[in-house]
């Protein structure tokens, strides 16, 4: 059975730390990888990864993938309070449903000033 | 990215009833998709719904529980019917775009089932 596990389950640091979120898959057919930020109800999107070892980077966040070890990790530096949110993996297996996200139960990072 | 609206943004409705939440897209999109994420729980998908043809579901859910309509590239319902408060989530339509076809969310229709 496709899964997605994320760890830890929640986090509590305070602002200016750097914080790495952990998620592992186990999959059929691996197409993609993606990490989502959800603060109220709409996860917002990050970042999508399909090869590895090339980082991805926005602002304070940045990504890679390692297929080999079936993870990826999601840093964020220099945390602010904003930054309090769950962060969601999910995976795309290449078969099955096109779009069949598969997610796991979120990373509860919670920034304290 | 496409901007994507949801009706209701949130719900009360008693057992039994039926519920209609609509997605609007600003632009047209092949693929559109539903997810449900309960109390506490990751999201996970209801169905693809298809333009001109029937939605696709994965297990778990039936049509006669969740029927979607998709009349245009640009819209599409998602009827959660005779309601329980096991039904009680939050309902999230989603788009297939961009550069690497990622998947982008709507802000969700949080109901509750009395």
């Amino acid at each position: 059975e496709d899964k997605v596990v994320q760890s830890p389950l929640s986090l509590v640091v305070h602002e200016g730390d750097t914080v790495t979120l952990n998620c592992s898959y186990e999959v059929t057919n691996f197409r993609s990888l993606l990490w989502y930020k959800q603060e109220k109800k709409a996860p917002t999107f990050l970042f999508m990864l399909t090869s590895s070892g090339i980082e991805k980077k926005s602002g304070r966040l940045s990504s890679i993938l390692d297929k080999k070890e079936l993870s990826s990790i999601l840093n964020i530096t220099a945390t602010q309070t904003g930054d309090s949110a769950i962060y969601l993996c999910a995976v795309e297996p290449a078969l099955g449903s096109q779009g069949n996200l598969i997610f796991g139960k979120g990373t509860k990072l919670s920034v304290k000033p | 990215s496409a901007v994507i609206s949801q009706k209701p943004s949130r719900d009360i409705c008693q057992r039994g009833t039926s519920l209609t939440i609509q997605c609007q897209v600003d632009s047209q999109v092949t693929m559109m998709f539903w997810y449900r994420q309960q109390p506490g729980q990751s999201l996970t998908l209801i169905a693809t719904a298809n333009q001109g043809s029937e939605a696709t579901y994965e297990s778990g859910f039936v049509i006669d529980k969740f029927p979607i309509s998709r009349p245009n590239l640009t819209f599409s319902t998602l009827t959660v019917s005779n309601m329980s408060p096991e039904d009680s989530s939050i309902y999230l339509c989603s788009v297939a775009g961009g550069a690497d076809y990622e998947q982008y969310f709507g802000p969700g229709t949080r109901l509750t089932v009395t």
